[in-house]
């Protein structure tokens, strides 16, 4: 099976920042990559699929990129309401793995 | 207004067995594949399985292949998972979610449900 693995585990970064949270891929999943949101004691939300394609309603400040086996998901500019553990999951085919999360939280 | 319900968890006995449930409401349930998520406490999320729209196709993470079961029941817009012979790491809050029809990712979750297995 795909394993699937985020970097970092965790950050700390100021309101305004730029983050970046890379997720990887054990063999190529072309471009089946979706991210989600979950905050502390709520409901995960999708985010981005398609790898870079922004799900409605979901502010432009996030944006992913990628293909392959490589992919980033980007907060431009980070806000107190971003605070939340974020999950990559491959969805190419069955099993539909996630990756261990990144929690962000603002310093 | 888009919603999944899920309902039957609890406190169950190693080797027990407990039925979840999750009721749609506000789509057309019959398009759609569905999924369980789970989440054990204080940890990430893990797929669980899967059904294809008529149920003709049915996939399952290796941890619970042979003791779990989806299946759904398209005239009462609602998903099952019978799960047999539970094990202590199978707690967790049990979340139903929808792939959403061209995008395919998890478009729409439950609040979950919450089992235990414990003596």
């Amino acid at each position: 099976d795909i394993q699937m693995t985020q970097s970092p585990s965790s950050l700390s970064a100021s309101v305004g920042d730029r983050v970046t949270i890379t997720c990887r891929a054990s063999q190529g999943i072309s471009n089946y990559l979706a991210w989600y949101q979950q905050k502390p004691g709520k409901v995960p939300k999708l985010l981005i699929y398609a790898a870079s394609t922004l799900q409605s309603g979901v502010p432009s400040r996030f944006s992913g990129s990628g293909s392959g086996t490589d992919f980033t998901l980007t907060i431009s500019s980070l806000q107190p309401e971003d605070v939340a553990t974020y999950y990559c999951q491959k969805y190419n085919s069955a099993p539909f793995t996630f990756g261990p999360g990144t929690k962000v939280d603002i310093k | 207004e888009v919603q999944l319900v899920e309902s039957g968890g609890g406190l169950v006995q190693p080797g027990g067995s407990l039925r979840l449930s999750c009721a749609a409401s506000g789509f057309t349930f019959s398009s759609y594949w569905m999924s369980w998520v789970r989440q054990a406490p204080g940890k990430g999320l893990e797929w669980v399985a899967n059904i294809k729209q008529d149920g003709s196709e049915k996939y399952y993470v290796d941890s619970v292949k042979g003791r779990f079961t989806i299946s759904r029941d398209n005239a009462k817009n609602s998903l099952y998972l019978q799960m047999n012979s539970l094990r202590a790491e199978d707690t967790a809050v049990y979340y139903c979610a929808r792939e959403g029809g061209g995008i395919d990712a998890f478009d729409i979750w439950g609040q979950g449900t919450m089992v235990t297995v414990s003596s």
